[in-house]
């Protein structure tokens, strides 16, 4: 059964750089996206981006200037660096597998299917 | 970007009874569409893709319905474990990929 284990940093101060990494335990990492979702306190979720194993990515673009994610295949893990945080990213992180299936051009989509714990980053001066 | 547009915000219900959660997104998602249940202190839990098709594992109690712009979530008969938040998300059109704001499940 597939588990993801994530960790980082959970106290940042205004202009610092959001770190997290999500690991990949018990399945395949090809095949697959695998994403970032974040949730504000008493909030809904905000998508931020995601990455394939090979390393394609997609980003929020209200995010795009300020997000990196990458992926060590080697390791079966991929991470999230946000830079120049402020309290508006005060959020729960998860990570997330994403699944499409189906063939070109009637691809569908799965949903995120397995999740990540949560890693609770607060952002204070 | 496409928004969804989650309603009611919070429906008060009594277990058995049949909870409707409504999203409306501003464009076409095509079925591009997921539903999930999120409970205090918990990740998210997939429960519809699809638009219409349970994920795996998932009572038959829940039901998605719908394409285009308007789609529903059917709760058939509640259990006392069913009261909860429940988000869309949207697939169609990316990035970025969004959620709705979520309905609560609240008990009457």
């Amino acid at each position: 059964q597939v588990q993801l284990q994530q960790w980082g940093a959970g106290l940042l101060k205004p202009s610092e750089t959001l770190s997290l990494t999500c690991a990949v335990y018990g399945g395949s990492f090809s095949g697959y996206y695998w994403s970032w979702i974040r949730q504000p306190p008493g909030k809904g979720l905000e998508w931020i981006g995601e990455i394939n194993h090979s390393g394609s990515t997609n980003y929020n673009p209200s995010l795009k200037s300020r997000v990196t994610i990458s992926v060590d295949t080697s390791k079966n893990q991929f991470s999230l660096k946000l830079s120049s945080v402020t309290a508006a990213d005060t959020a729960v992180y998860y990570c997330a597998r994403d699944v499409w299936f189906g063939e070109p051009p009637r691809w569908r989509y799965y949903g995120m299917d397995v999740w990540g714990q949560g890693t609770t980053v607060t952002v204070s001066s | 970007e496409i928004v969804l547009t989650q309603s009611p915000a919070t429906l008060s219900l009594s277990p058995g009874e049949r909870a409707t959660l409504s999203c409306r997104a501003s464009q076409s998602v095509s079925s591009y569409l997921a539903w999930y249940q999120q409970k205090p202190g918990q990740a998210p839990r997939l429960l519809i893709y699809d638009a219409s098709n349970r994920a795996t594992g998932i009572p038959a109690r829940f039901s998605g319905s719908g394409s285009g712009t308007d789609f529903t979530l059917t709760i058939s008969s509640l259990e006392p474990e069913d009261f909860a938040v429940y988000y869309c998300q949207q697939r169609s059109n990316w990035p970025p990929s969004s959620f709705g704001q979520g309905t609560k499940l609240e008990i009457k």
